[in-house]
């Protein structure tokens, strides 16, 4: 199946300071990437939309400002937290499907746990 | 408003059991419900059910979807303790490339 890379797969940040995240479709083009969050002993959220080229979609309640995305390429799609405070550790997963297929299984990065100290 | 619900959402069984984990959904213009093993680190991949294909079978896994009752059970025959994770159920918003709506999990315990 296709591969999804996402890196780091941990982190641990002081309080104030920006994280960035990375995920990549290493052996097909995703136009469009998804970013989940996870916290202990529940599902996944979803975050944001990322689209190639343009702006990303945000769900309700999340903030654009602190959740920074950018999806220069069809391969690559960064989140950065910026100014991260504790109630930001949690687990943070990309997946992306594959274009022009919709309802297709979706491939998941391995996941990046942050942690603010 | 879109959702995917599951139950229970923990279970706990000795190994050799048989388990049954539910997923129910309500999403407009349903496409496909995925089923997903997370174990430490991001969710593998498990079946995918569309009105296509409304039943799948991998090993001591099966899965089936029941449209009418916009349900599907997840089977796990025989349990090992390496089945111990939480078992995701998710579905596609239609026409959104992707985006996957979650249900809570189930987080299943296998005991020897």
């Amino acid at each position: 199946g296709a591969v999804v890379s996402q890196h780091p797969s941990w982190v641990i940040c002081k309080s104030g300071t920006s994280v960035k995240i990375e995920c990549r479709s290493l052996d097909f083009q995703a136009t469009t990437m998804f970013w989940y969050r996870q916290f202990p002993k529940q599902s996944l959220m979803l975050m944001a939309t990322s689209n190639e080229g343009s702006k990303a979609t945000y769900e309700q309640g999340v903030e654009k400002d602190k959740f920074l995305i950018n999806h220069a390429s069809l391969t690559l799609s960064t989140l950065t937290v910026t100014s991260a405070h504790p109630e930001d550790s949690s687990f943070y997963i990309c997946s992306a499907a594959l274009s022009g297929l919709p309802g297709t299984e979706a491939f998941f990065g391995q996941g990046t746990r942050l942690t603010v100290v | 408003e879109d959702k995917v619900v599951q139950s229970p959402l923990s279970l706990v069984v000795h190994e050799g059991d048989t388990v049954t984990l539910n997923c129910s959904y309500e999403v407009t213009n349903f496409r496909s419900l995925l089923w997903y093993k997370q174990e430490k680190k991001a969710p593998t991949f498990l079946f995918m059910l569309t009105s296509s294909g409304i039943e799948k079978k991998s090993g001591r896994l099966s899965s089936i979807l029941d449209k009418k009752e916009l349900s599907s059970i997840l089977n796990i025959t025989a349990t090992q303790t390496g089945d111990s994770a939480i078992y995701l159920c998710a579905t596609y918003i239609y026409n959104q490339g992707g985006k996957l709506i979650f249900g809570q999990g189930t987080e299943l315990s296998v005991k020897p």
